[in-house]
Order: C-alpha cells, then sequence, then structure tokens
C-alpha cells in the first residue's frame, strides 16, 4: 500500500514567489494536515482539512491557503514568499479528526526560498 | 496554548547504553502524548503513545508512561543500538474532536558502535 506522497521532494523558489506543494494521503483517509518544520525546530501546525472542510488552522498568516479535493488530496499554497518560509513541509494523513488518531507522515517537501 | 518542552541536545551514547530523553508538556484537558522518530532522509514515524494517565506506551524497546501529576512523558531505552541514531520528537494531541499534533523542538540522538 502506497503512504503518503508529497511533491515535489524539493524545490527552490526566489522571494515574492508562490508555491503549490502536494499531497496525497493514504488510501481511505479522510483528513490531512499541513505542518512546517524550519531547521532544528519540531512541525508547527499550519491547517487541517476532513471532508474538504478546514477544521483547524495554526498562527500563519494569511498568505498561507489550503484546500482538500474530492479525492482527499491536498495542495498547500504560500504566496509572496519570504526567506523564513525556507523549511520542510509535512503532510499528515489520518482516517479521521480524533483525538489520539494515529496519523502518517509523508517524507515532505523541502522549500528553499532565495 | 499547549507546549511541549524537550531537554536540549544533542545526545551521544555508546552502544547497549541507557538512554532517556525528558518531555514535559503544558496542556489544558487530557491530551494524548506521543514520541516521533525522523530518521535521517525520513519522514516522521510514530514511535509510541499513551492516551491517558499512567498509561505506558511501548514500541522497538522504548518505553514512556504518561505522568499526569509530573506533566512528563520522558523516553527510556535500556540498550541502545547504533540503528536508533536518528531525531525524536515529543509531541501531544489536544483532546478537541479536531486535534493537531503540538511538537517539542526534538533532539538529536547519535549512538557510537
Amino acid at each position: 500500500d502506497a503512504g503518503v506522497t508529497q511533491s515535489p521532494t524539493h524545490l527552490i523558489k526566489t522571494r515574492g514567489q508562490h508555491v503549490t506543494l502536494r499531497c496525497s494521503p493514504i488510501s481511505g483517509h479522510k483528513s490531512v494536515s499541513w505542518y512546517q518544520q524550519v531547521l532544528g525546530q519540531g512541525p508547527q501546525f499550519i491547517f487541517q482539512y476532513y471532508e474538504k472542510e478546514e477544521r483547524g488552522r495554526g498562527n500563519f498568516p494569511d498568505r498561507f491557503s489550503a484546500r482538500q479535493f474530492p479525492n482527499y488530496s491536498s495542495e498547500l499554497n504560500v504566496n509572496a514568499l519570504l526567506l523564513g518560509d525556507s523549511a520542510l513541509y509535512l503532510c499528515a494523513s489520518s482516517f479521521t479528526t480524533g483525538q489520539g488518531e494515529k496519523a502518517f507522515f509523508g517524507q515532505g517537501t523541502r522549500l528553499t526560498v532565495v | 496554548g499547549d507546549s511541549v518542552t524537550q531537554m536540549e541536545g544533542p545526545v551521544t551514547l555508546s552502544e547497549e547504553a541507557f538512554l532517556t530523553i525528558n518531555c514535559t508538556y503544558t496542556a489544558t484537558g487530557y491530551p494524548s502524548l506521543f514520541w516521533y522518530v525522523q530518521y535521517p532522509g525520513e519522514g516522521l514515524q510514530l514511535l509510541l503513545k499513551a492516551t491517558k494517565a499512567d498509561d505506558k506506551g511501548s514500541n522497538k524497546g522504548f518505553e514512556a508512561t504518561y505522568r499526569k501529576e509530573t506533566t512528563s512523558f520522558h523516553l527510556e531505552k535500556g540498550s541502545v543500538q547504533v540503528s536508533d541514531s536518528a531525531v525524536y520528537f515529543c509531541a501531544l494531541s489536544d483532546s478537541g474532536a479536531n486535534s493537531k499534533l503540538t511538537f517539542g523542538k526534538g533532539i538529536t540522538l547519535s549512538v557510537r558502535p
């Protein structure tokens, strides 16, 4: 069975550009969450989507947006990139949104902003 | 808000040494607690979890006990191997219906042969 797949694995963008990151959850999982992991820090929660609806949002500016499609895949969009947006972006999928639910993480997309 | 504090790293041990990685948390309600591991070049993997006070999570020789009185979830292993070299993250999930994970900063463990 395929795990959580993220694309691309690496990319380099210039300040001010926008970027779209993609995530395909494990088959049957309806919840997708996005996390930002800056070098040397733990992952920080950005968004959670369940059944195509936003169920949670972390403390990130409006430049960050996301959506979930009918097949439960998801996109994370970041506009007006800043150097500080350079990070590993992780996607996690789970069957539900409930407490203690096991979340499976993808390998991440490494974004470098220059 | 919720927070997780991990001991400062990195940690370097010799093979077969005893491992303890400290983790304390602050949360309202009754969170679930987790340890995740990130091996070089790989994504986060759930190592173990505990969902209520006094629960002990265990996996691959690692153990951690949910201590509500000390708000702690320390990770232990009796005898580490070189293959345990990785970054370890303590995390909590709040008790709401839509529960996000809150992570600590992580600690790098290096095990020497």
